[in-house]
């Protein structure tokens, strides 16, 4: 069974840093490309960024561009987004999700984290 | 940047009722769009994907099709457990989602 599970959501200021994780499992995760997409509160999707199954190809929304870094270690299955500069913009849940290819729809889903960024 | 549209942006329907939502991109984007079904605290399901293929285990009272810069997400019959918000996503170009059709019991 395919399960990705989000963590490091929290609550953090203006200006500040979070670093979220996604672990995977049930599938081979150095197969697939990832990605993160993000709902802020009572909205809708945002997609956010992609990395392929290699990190070849990175791409990011351009409202992320420059403050969030998206990596991965397949030797762990793990998929992360560093979040630099924060804004009280940033407030939403964030999830990752698996795609076939960097460009592509998303059929697995995690659970999401909350970040909340508010002095 | 690519920009989705959906209308509408809500539909009140009643369980049976034939039920179709459009979206729209600003340029082509071939097929490659999807449709995804969201419940309030839940993430997305993926409904639809390269406009008409059905997803593995999704109920084929959903159906959708199209191609270019306009698509349609079609419900044959409604069911109880429909009621929800629909997203469509083009992947043509990197990728952007529709702002979103909540789906309310009439």
């Amino acid at each position: 069974e395919v399960q990705l599970v989000e963590s490091g959501g929290g609550l953090v200021k203006p200006g500040g840093s979070l670093r979220l994780s996604c672990a995977a499992s049930g599938f081979t995760f150095s197969s697939y490309s990832m990605n993160w997409v993000r709902q802020a509160p009572g909205k809708g999707l945002e997609w956010v960024s992609s990395i392929s199954s290699s990190s070849s190809y990175i791409y990011y929304a351009d409202s992320v561009k420059g403050r969030f870094t998206i990596s991965r270690d397949n030797a762990k299955n793990s998929l992360y987004l560093q979040m630099n500069s924060l804004r009280a913009e940033d407030t939403a849940v964030y999830y990752c999700a698996r795609g076939d290819t960097v460009t592509s729809f998303f059929d697995y889903w995690g659970q999401g984290t909350l970040v909340t960024v508010s002095s | 940047d690519i920009q989705m549209t959906q209308s509408p942006s809500t539909l009140s329907a009643s369980v049976g009722d034939r039920v179709t939502i459009t979206c729209r991109a600003s340029q082509s984007i071939s097929s490659w769009l999807a449709w995804y079904q969201q419940k309030p605290g839940k993430a997305p399901k993926l409904l639809i994907y390269k406009a008409s293929s059905l997803e593995s285990g999704v109920p084929s009272r959903f159906s959708g099709s199209g191609s270019g810069t306009e698509f349609t997400l079609t419900i044959s019959s409604l069911q109880p457990d429909d009621f929800a918000t629909y997203y469509c996503q083009q992947y043509n170009s990197y990728s952007s989602f529709g702002p979103g059709t909540k789906v309310d019991i009439k």
